[in-house]
């Protein structure tokens, strides 16, 4: 089992849609929690962090962390084209970080 | 300029040669990370760094090798390069505790 699950879609969403990108992670003792967006061809961006069970908004983004079920969600809302791109769940079980696979998310005009 | 660097930023080299991918920040980060990423892989770790002169294996770490002399730099070596290795590698830092990490430009490597 991976430590950090996500599907890898891709996720394909109208414009002004709302995006909902999911991850299960396994490590009940894992802490921190952020979502990474990567464009084609460049390095991940840290786009959200939150480390505590709730809703965590930030613009049009919300990371929701569920801590028992080991569930970790980023939602974005009045997604636009440029919003396309891989989103990448990242967990610190211990002193790492470790990275799901990424989810493809495609918006549509 | 301030930030988190790597070069070289593309590489080729022949199968069973030596190569390091370097790394250098200058926010005087406590941990340092080297991953790899492969279609259909994601984001894997290789090595990190909690500290100098202390590492530890990731996910991915045969074949490689890491030190950490210095707090600033985090060299990557592949001690005898396979076509496997061929990749894109990235380096990243954060704070004490595994906060917020950032990224470097990454290294586009190929074994040949």
């Amino acid at each position: 089992q991976k430590e950090v699950e996500q599907n890898s879609g891709p996720l394909s969403v109208p414009e002004g849609a709302i995006a909902s990108l999911n991850c299960t992670y396994s490590d009940r003792g894992s802490q921190s929690f952020f979502w990474y967006r990567q464009y084609s061809g460049k390095s991940p961006e840290l786009i959200m962090s939150i480390y505590s069970n709730g809703d965590k908004e930030d613009g049009r983004f919300t990371a929701q962390l569920n801590k028992a079920s080991q569930y970790v969600s980023l939602l974005i809302r009045d997604s636009q084209p440029s919003d396309s791109a891989t989103y990448l769940c990242a967990v610190t079980p211990t002193d790492k970080l470790i990275f799901g696979t990424g989810t493809r998310l495609q918006v549509f005009p | 300029d301030a930030g988190i660097t790597q070069s070289p930023r593309y590489k080729i080299t022949e199968t069973g040669r030596q190569v390091t991918l370097m790394c250098h920040q200058t926010w005087s980060h406590s941990y340092m990370f080297w991953y790899r990423q492969d279609l259909g892989h994601g984001l894997r770790l290789i090595y990190y760094s909690a500290a100098a002169d202390i590492t530890d294996k990731g996910e991915v770490p045969d074949g490689y090798v890491v030190s950490r002399s210095k707090t600033e730099n985090f060299p990557l070596t592949l001690e005898s390069a396979t076509r496997s290795q061929t990749s894109v590698y990235f380096c990243a830092s954060c704070r004490q505790g595994v906060t917020e990490a950032f990224f470097g430009q990454g290294t586009r490597l190929t074994v040949v």
